[in-house]
């Protein structure tokens, strides 16, 4: 099975601020990567898929990227909005696997 | 935009069968692939398993012996059964659209299943 890390847990930011999330994957998944966005109580949402690509109504201030089996998820300058718990999920393989989560909170 | 909607019992007994529902509305059931996600009380995502609308699947290794999955076209749904439940089972349950069998892009509200007597 394809296991996946994510760092840092948790992270404190302010509005603003550039944030940046890491997935690593046990082996090489290629591109083969999304991230999704959770608030407290509701479902995830679809932030990003093949690595990089950002789905329909996603802000731009998010962004995608792999460097071998590291994938980066990278907001820009971090809204009020984006306080959440980020998850990537591979699916490279038939059998699916997500990260255990990054909480960014309020500083 | 595909509206996707969780029914079935809150409450399950320890050792019986979790049956979930999952109704498709605002687009059909053929040609995708249709997922089901858990997440313990203050836990992460768990991936459950998938299935194609023909009624292929892939299932969790570590649910497989547990898990089935259907689809009943004619009903536009695609349904959950976990057997043999204990409380590690209880979760908010979601099921998703596997849009081109890879990316979770709609998803149910989720439901609450509690695994206690």
């Amino acid at each position: 099975d394809i296991q996946m890390t994510q760092s840092p847990s948790s992270l404190s930011a302010s509005v603003g601020d550039r944030v940046t999330i890491t997935c690593r994957a046990s082996q090489d998944i290629t591109n083969s990567l999304a991230w999704y966005q959770q608030k407290p109580g509701k479902a995830p949402r679809l932030l990003i898929y093949g690595a990089s690509r950002l789905e329909s109504g996603v802000p731009s201030r998010f962004s995608g990227s792999r460097s071998g089996t590291d994938h980066t998820l990278t907001i820009s300058s971090l809204q009020p909005e984006d306080f959440a718990t980020y998850y990537c999920q591979q699916y490279y393989s038939n059998l699916f696997t997500f990260g255990p989560g990054t909480k960014v909170d309020i500083k | 935009q595909v509206q996707l909607q969780e029914s079935g019992p809150g409450l399950v007994n320890p050792s019986e069968t979790l049956s979930l529902t999952c109704s498709v509305s605002v687009g059909s059931i053929k040609g995708n692939y249709w997922s089901w996600i858990r997440q313990p009380p203050q836990k992460g995502l768990e991936w459950i398993g998938y299935i194609y609308y023909t009624g292929n699947a892939n299932y969790n290794p570590s649910l497989k012996s547990r898990v089935t999955m259907s689809v009943d076209t004619s009903s536009n749904q695609f349904s959950l059964k976990l057997t043999s439940v204990t409380a590690a089972d209880t979760a908010v349950y979601y099921c998703a659209r596997l849009k081109d069998g890879y990316k979770n892009d709609y998803w149910g509200q989720g439901t609450l299943v509690i695994v206690s007597s």
